[in-house]
């Protein structure tokens, strides 16, 4: 079926960085545009990024810009989100979501839960 | 930069009554890009609603959508218990962003 399955979060430090990845299966990955979607704890949803099927249009939030890079390996199935200068604000969970157009965000992952503190 | 506001921001009704959600933007934009979704605790968003009336997979049709321009409703008929959790509205007609509402809670009176 399709399905969507991040993995990289964890606990790091203010500044420093991680990589975020999702695999994906069940569909034609190349095919769709994907996001990342974050929720801070007890907050509501964030934009954070997408990236085109080719990976040639890119975009960010204000919030992250300059700080994390969102790029993907069609040959893999797979969605990445590199995280640096992290800071105590970033703290969520991050959501890899299929994109598609005339529908949305129609397929999501469990998530990846990042955690920046000292 | 579209800014959505949803409202009310918590909603305490009981099972079996109608809810009326509402998501406001700051300007218009194609009703072909709003969507809704719903999220339970501890789990993911799932897609309700998308171009602003059409039901995505599997959405029961007690849950309907509605609207133009800046005001979009979602409407929910005889809550079910299962039905009880947070509402996000979202444009997504960007580029660049894709914007959501703050959220509704549909919470149990």
């Amino acid at each position: 079926q399709v399905q969507l399955v991040e993995s990289g979060g964890g606990l790091v430090k203010p500044g420093g960085s991680l990589r975020l990845s999702c695999a994906a299966s069940g569909f034609t990955f190349s095919d769709y545009y994907m996001t990342w979607v974050r929720q801070a704890p007890g907050k509501g949803l964030e934009w954070v990024s997408y990236i085109s099927s080719s990976g040639s249009t890119i975009y960010y939030a204000d919030s992250v810009k300059g700080r994390f890079t969102i790029s993907r390996d069609n040959a893999k199935d797979s969605l990445y989100l590199q995280l640096n200068s992290l800071r105590a604000e970033d703290t969520a969970v991050y959501y890899c979501v299929r994109f598609w157009r005339p529908y949305g965000l129609d397929v999501w992952g469990q998530g990846t839960t990042v955690t920046v503190s000292s | 930069e579209i800014v959505l506001t949803q409202s009310p921001g918590t909603l305490s009704l009981s099972p079996g009554e109608g809810a009326s959600l509402s998501c406001r933007g700051s300007q218009s934009f194609s009703s072909n890009y709003l969507a809704w979704y719903q999220q339970k605790p501890g789990q993911p968003p799932r897609l309700l609603i998308y171009g602003a009336s059409s039901r995505a997979t599997g959405i029961p049709d007690r849950f309907s959508g509605s609207g133009s321009g800046t005001d979009f409703t979602l409407n929910i008929t005889r809550l079910e218990p299962e039905d009880f959790a947070v509402y996000y509205c979202q444009q997504y007609g960007g580029p660049p962003r894709l914007t959501f509402g703050g959220g509704t809670r549909v919470e149990i009176k």
